[in-house]
Parts: structure tokens; sequence; C-alpha cells
């Protein structure tokens, strides 16, 4: 598959604080999906963006799609505890291809 | 619900005795997927399948294998397993390989 970077690989921060996260490809993609992975369960799809330059947003998320189409970010306004878990960057051409995604702890 | 239902959550077995990790979606989903997870590795796929009878590799497919007899139904088998499989496995499946995968619940896998 693919390689995609994500970045950062762990975030620490306080309950109100907003989050940045992205990704980036040495190769195109026609998607970009961010997930969110609570432990114990699986990846679950929190935005999907299918044209480069599209800005899309779910409540407190906003994703974006590179004009490139090599890079994508998710940003998470005014964080609460219950944001903590795993994200998930995944690129999409033909096979999706996942980062290995961002560890976000959010102290109260 | 719709959702994707694995079978076991957890799974403790030996070196060499044959497993399969059981997958069912309710969405009529054409597309199914079978990922593992481990530490710094994020998630890589081991097979996937267009459709029923078509399945091909992803991209760790040694010591795997899959069937899809029925659109619903997609299980993981290990004819041996070994300790390197020790993993968390996840099986996913959408309408069609582009979009948003739905996934199960996973299974915890160690292989002693």
């Amino acid at each position: 598959g693919q390689q995609l970077n994500q970045s950062p690989q762990s975030m620490f921060i306080q309950e109100g604080e907003d989050v940045s996260m992205n990704c980036t490809s040495s190769s195109i993609f026609n998607t970009w999906l961010w997930y969110k992975q609570d432990p114990g369960e699986g990846p679950v799809l929190l935005i999907a963006l299918y044209k480069a330059g599209e800005l899309t947003s779910n409540g407190r998320l906003t994703a974006q799609f590179g004009i490139t189409r090599k890079d994508s970010f998710l940003n998470i306004s005014a964080s609460i505890p219950s944001d903590v878990g795993i994200y998930f960057c995944a690129g999409q051409y033909n096979a999706l291809n996942f980062g290995k995604g961002t560890s976000l702890l959010v102290t109260p | 619900e719709a959702q994707v239902t694995q079978n076991p959550r957890y799974l403790i077995t030996v070196t060499g005795k044959k497993l399969t990790v059981t997958c069912s979606q309710n969405m009529n989903h054409e597309y199914m997927s079978w990922y593992r997870q481990d530490p710094g590795l994020g998630l890589r796929q081991i097979y996937y399948s267009m459709n029923v009878e078509v399945t091909d590799k992803g991209d760790v497919p040694e010591g795997y294998k899959v069937s899809r007899k029925e659109k619903r139904n997609f299980p993981l088998i290990l004819e041996s397993p070994s300790p390197n499989q020790t993993s968390l496995y996840f099986c996913a499946s959408s309408f069609g390989v582009v979009g948003g995968y739905t996934f199960g619940s996973g299974t915890r896998l160690t292989v002693v």
C-alpha cells in the first residue's frame, strides 16, 4: 500500500484547546477519510472528503482535502474529554491506505 | 442496526492450531476487508473481497486465507498460526471500494 505520514504521533492537551493533525503522502488520492478509534473498539468514520480543496465540517470537527490531493488535515475545536482516542487518516485511490494514527489525550 | 460483527472478540491459541475468525455484515455491502493493527504500524490490509467468490491479497497476506461464499460473510482463516500473528484484527465492509468503511469491534488474537 501507499505510505501515509500522519503527524503528530501523539498529543496531550487541556480541555477547551483546539487540535490540529495532518496527513501527507507522496501519491495522490481520490478520497481522504478521517476515522476515530476508541479504546477496545474499531475505527469509526468521522469525515469523508471526495474532492480536492473540499472543506467539510462535522460538529466541532473540520477536515480539508488538500489541493495537491496529497494531503489532508483534521481540526478539532474546543476539545472535550470524550475526544480522547486515536485518529487515523486514510487515503484512497483503489485500496484504502491508513496513516499510523495520532493518539489524543485530553485532560479536564 | 447496521453493523459488522466479528467473533470471537478475544482468542488465545497455541502455535499450529487452525482457527477461524468470523465476520458478518448486514448492510448488503459488496466490499469486505480484513486488517491487522499492531503498535507503531497502524492498520495493514490482509485480504479484501470485491464481491462473492472474488478475493485478493492486501499488503500482508502471508499466513492467512479468506473465503467469500456469501455476500454477508468473510471469514479469516489461520491454517497454522504463529506467534507473529498475535495482533488485533478488524473486519470492515462498504458498498464499494471507494468510500467510508464500517469496521467491526475487533478480535484480539494471542498465539503462544
